[in-house]
């Protein structure tokens, strides 16, 4: 079976551009979290959504916006971009939408802002 | 706030050489504590998941236990391929989300 897959790899924008990443879960898997991880630091929780409806926030701006599809792959929107969003962007999947689920992670989308 | 701290940030051990990770966490009341192996350049890779004080797990060398203040990773007789950073992350009973502690960078010297 395949993995949470990502797109893309990697992205280049310019400083107040827009950005979409895209993800999708393994198959059967319902629920897909967001992280923000910068360099030598951990991840950082950004989103949860399962069924379409977001679960949870973590403590970021208004600029960052995700939604999930019926058919329960996610986009992550990040408006307005400030150098200080590059980072690796990590998708993550589980089953349901329980706190303690395993979560699989993808590859990441790298993201530098110029 | 929820905090997770790991130590020591690096660790180089030569092969065959023994040693444990410290994943120290402050949560108002733990669901589960995840231990994940993360290769440069890639997403992180689920290893364990311990739900209680007293608790512990094994996978190959690697062994996970977990008290009501901290867990460790403990590594028996590593190989270069156990190379990588090791991140240890909670859940609160009272959040929907992950709390990832910055993670420790295991080398292991032939």
């Amino acid at each position: 079976d395949a993995g949470v897959t990502q797109s893309p790899t990697h992205l280049i924008k310019t400083r107040g551009q827009h950005v979409t990443l895209r993800c999708s879960p393994i198959s059967g898997h319902k629920s897909v979290s967001w992280y923000q991880q910068v360099l030598g630091q951990g991840p950082q929780f950004i989103f949860q959504y399962y069924e379409k409806e977001e679960r949870g926030r973590g403590n970021f701006p208004d600029r960052f916006s995700a939604r999930q599809f019926p058919n329960y792959s996610s986009e992550l929107n990040v408006n307005a971009l400030l150098l200080g969003d590059s980072a690796l962007y990590l998708c993550a999947s589980s089953p349901y939408g329980g706190f303690t689920d395993t979560q699989y992670f993808g590859p990441g989308t790298r993201l530098t802002v110029l | 706030e929820d905090q997770v701290t790991q130590s020591p940030e690096a660790l180089r051990l030569q092969e065959g050489e023994s040693s444990s990770l410290n994943c120290s966490y402050t949560v108002s009341g733990l669901r589960g504590l995840f231990w994940y192996r993360q290769d440069p350049g890639k997403g992180p890779e689920f290893l364990f998941t311990l739900y209680s004080a007293g608790e512990e797990k094994e996978k190959e060398r690697l062994k996970a236990t977990l008290t009501k203040k901290e867990s460790f990773l403990h590594i028996t007789a590593p190989k270069p391929e156990d190379s990588a950073t090791y991140l240890c992350a909670v859940q609160a009973t009272n959040a929907g989300k992950s709390t990832f502690g910055d993670g420790t960078t295991l080398t292991v010297k032939p």
